[in-house]
């Protein structure tokens, strides 16, 4: 089993520009999850799947977009970067919302110049 | 929503020592709480959790206590190593998770 996966490692962007990055599990899980680290700040919720076929907002989804392609794949879209973009950005999946442990992806980090 | 503080932000103690990181919550409805660790550069992992109808939960040298009343919960980790240098995170959970804003354990040999 590889886990959750992500797609790129790094990624460097010009103000503007837009990317997708890509995230899929093979754990058979329902529910997965787009998070932002930033250095003391700790991991925010971008956005969240409970389930194939809905998404909710997080804490900080201003400037991002989600799909859930079906049950193993969850991409997050940025349409016009920003530098207040940069960040490194984890994916995770849980068998259910609430109450259960996260598996998180190893991570992308992008900047935004 | 939920508001998950973690103190200290900076914890150092020599080998052998015992380390105690503190997180308060604010949502009553929260009934998960884990606890993560972040190796440099890698990806965070879970350690521990306790689910809201237990007090203590142990695991080897690491445990965990929650405090329903006062909405807070704490790690305990014992006889430390330099192994257990990293980051720390406790999450409280309602549904979705809130995560604090991590502990940064240096363990001194």
């Amino acid at each position: 089993n590889a886990g959750v996966t992500q797609t790129p490692k790094f990624q460097v962007l010009k103000t503007g520009q837009s990317m997708t990055l890509q995230c899929a599990q093979d754990m058979n899980h329902n529910s997965m999850y787009w998070y932002r680290q930033d250095p003391g700040m700790g991991l925010r919720l971008i956005y969240y799947s409970a389930s194939e076929g809905t998404t909710d907002k997080g804490e900080v989804p201003n400037g991002y977009n989600v799909s859930r392609l079906n049950k193993r794949e969850f991409s997050l879209r940025l349409e016009s970067a920003a530098p207040s973009q940069t960040s490194v950005y984890f994916c995770a999946s849980s068998a259910g919302t609430g109450a259960g442990e996260q598996y998180f992806g190893p991570g992308t980090r992008l900047t935004v110049t | 929503g939920e508001n998950v503080e973690q103190h200290p932000s900076t914890l150092s103690v020599q080998e052998g020592d015992s380390a105690v990181i503190k997180c308060t919550y604010s949502d009553s409805a929260s009934n998960y709480f884990p606890w993560y660790k972040q190796e440099l550069g890698k990806r965070p992992q879970l350690i521990i959790d306790i689910r809201s109808n237990v007090g203590e939960k142990k695991d080897q040298r690491i445990a965990v206590t929650l405090n329903k009343t006062a909405k807070h919960f704490s790690l305990h980790i014992t006889e430390t190593q330099p192994e257990d240098s990293a980051v720390y995170f406790c999450a409280a959970s309602a549904g979705k998770s809130t995560f604090g804003d991590g502990t940064t354990l240096t363990v001194k040999p």
